[in-house]
């Protein structure tokens, strides 16, 4: 299985764009990069996924390396709902396995 | 739509006791996956079905941990017997069927389980 390294912490202030990096570099050709995060006491939820290009969606952007080995999570205006864990991972292709690494915990200073 | 159902939402029970989860996907999820959270790390993969096939349980416990699927719907998760170290939140997620374009997985709210 593929695996991903994330910082265990970074912090942000209100209302200012966070990006949150992710290294993977044993991705294989057909891996999707996933983001999920999970709020206190809650089971994760999806955030954005991609392959190759650039993402946009109403949560968030992905930014995906040319060589597809790193990837960032950019949330554009943090607010407070954000604080959060937010785990990368690649979906295996072939089984549709998501494997979690520990994640990182976003801390949203007001 | 509704989510993914989880019961019961806590469970507290003395090692070598038994407990069983219960999950619900969502309707025509064809996947289902459970998830082991133990406090402070990432969700650990116990077991994943395709319909009421198992995909993957290379890292379920078989000697203590059971899964089944029937009719490829619901889903039960059993523990017996515990020990001190299962104490965790077990999620339950689904996805659409496999081979779909975006295939993202839906989680339950978590049961989570004590032992004393």
């Amino acid at each position: 299985d593929a695996k991903t390294t994330q910082p265990n912490s970074m912090e942000s202030n209100e209302e200012e764009p966070v990006h949150l990096p992710c290294n993977h570099s044993t991705i294989s050709g057909t891996d999707y990069i996933h983001w999920y995060r999970q709020l206190p006491s809650q089971g994760p939820e999806y955030v954005i996924h991609g392959l190759t290009s650039n993402v946009n969606n109403r949560m968030a952007s992905l930014a995906i390396a040319e060589d597809r080995k790193s990837s960032t999570l950019i949330l554009h205006r943090a607010t407070l709902r954000d604080a959060a864990v937010y785990y990368c991972i690649l979906r295996d292709f072939g089984t549709y396995k998501y494997i979690f690494g520990t994640g990182t915990r976003l801390k949203v200073l007001a | 739509e509704a989510g993914v159902a989880q019961s019961p939402r806590y469970k507290i029970i003395e090692k070598r006791q038994s407990v069983a989860f219960w999950c619900n996907p969502i309707s025509g999820h064809a996947t289902l996956y459970w998830y082991q959270q133990i406090l402070g790390q990432g969700p650990k993969l116990l077991i994943q079905f395709q319909n009421n096939g198992v995909v993957d349980d290379s890292q379920l416990p078989k000697d203590r941990f059971s899964a089944e699927r029937l009719k490829g719907v619901d889903s039960t998760l059993k523990i017996q017997p515990a020990k001190l170290e299962d104490s965790a939140v077990y999620l339950c997620a689904s996805s659409f069927k496999r081979g779909a374009g975006a295939n993202v997985l839906t989680f339950g709210a978590g049961s989570r389980l004590t032992v004393l």
